[in-house]
């Protein structure tokens, strides 16, 4: 079936980096875009962007350019999302998510990531 | 501040009909982007629960129907069970920010 694995939770300090890891399976991963949402501590879904799995084409939300960066490895059905420079309201869970027609039709389990010091 | 309003909390006894409302504007519902809804429960991640505005994936009960209107669009659910007791989010685009939006999300008690 259609699934989104994505990497273990991690714990960063202020100012570091991560990247968090997306493998998709049971579809044709360059047919469809994956985004990214996340979600802090009791708050709601913000959506932070988005790739073309096929042509590595990149969308970014304003909050996004400059800190983060979403690429995608075809050959092993991969998509990535990398957040620097890490402040402490980066924590939250963060989703990647299979686009069809606007809609987010499969979600990955999320992955937590935790800044502190 | 999110670009789609929706109400913060919702309420309604079980088998009763309640209504959660998104509001937009004229760069995303207005313009004739479409608009999904997600149901989320605690711990897990968000599920599809409408899409294109009032279409249901399989496996969601008929309960739930959506609707939009102008700027705005509606998530009804009738006859209320317990277990519909959750966070329901919109979801649509918006042309002026050219990226996607979402609602801040309403909990149903």
């Amino acid at each position: 079936q259609v699934q989104l694995v994505q990497s273990g939770a991690d714990l960063k300090n202020p100012g570091a980096s991560v990247k968090v890891s997306c493998k998709a399976s049971g579809y044709t991963f360059t047919d469809y875009y994956i985004h990214w949402v996340r979600q802090a501590p009791g708050q709601g879904l913000e959506w932070l962007g988005c790739i073309n799995t096929d042509s590595g084409v990149t969308n970014y939300a304003q909050m996004f350019p400059g800190r983060g960066t979403m690429t995608r490895d075809t050959s092993i059905s991969t998509a990535y999302m990398e957040l620097s420079r890490l402040r402490f309201d980066d924590t939250a869970v963060y989703y990647c998510a299979r686009e069809r027609d606007t809609a987010i039709v499969t979600w990955g389990q999320g992955t937590l990531v935790t800044v502190s010091s | 501040q999110s670009v789609l309003t929706q109400p913060p909390s919702v309420s309604g006894a079980p088998g009763q009909r309640v209504t959660i409302s998104c509001i937009g504007s004229s760069s995303n519902i207005g313009a004739g982007y479409d608009v999904h809804w997600y149901q989320q429960l605690p711990g897990t991640a968000p599920k599809l629960l409408i899409y294109g505005n009032n279409n249901r994936p399989s496996g969601v009960p008929d309960r739930f129907s959506g609707s939009k209107s102008d700027t705005s669009a509606s998530l009804v659910i009738t006859g209320l069970h317990t277990e519909d007791e959750t966070d329901y989010y919109c979801q649509s685009y918006d042309s002026g920010l050219s990226h996607w939006v979402f609602g801040g999300g309403t909990k149903l008690t």
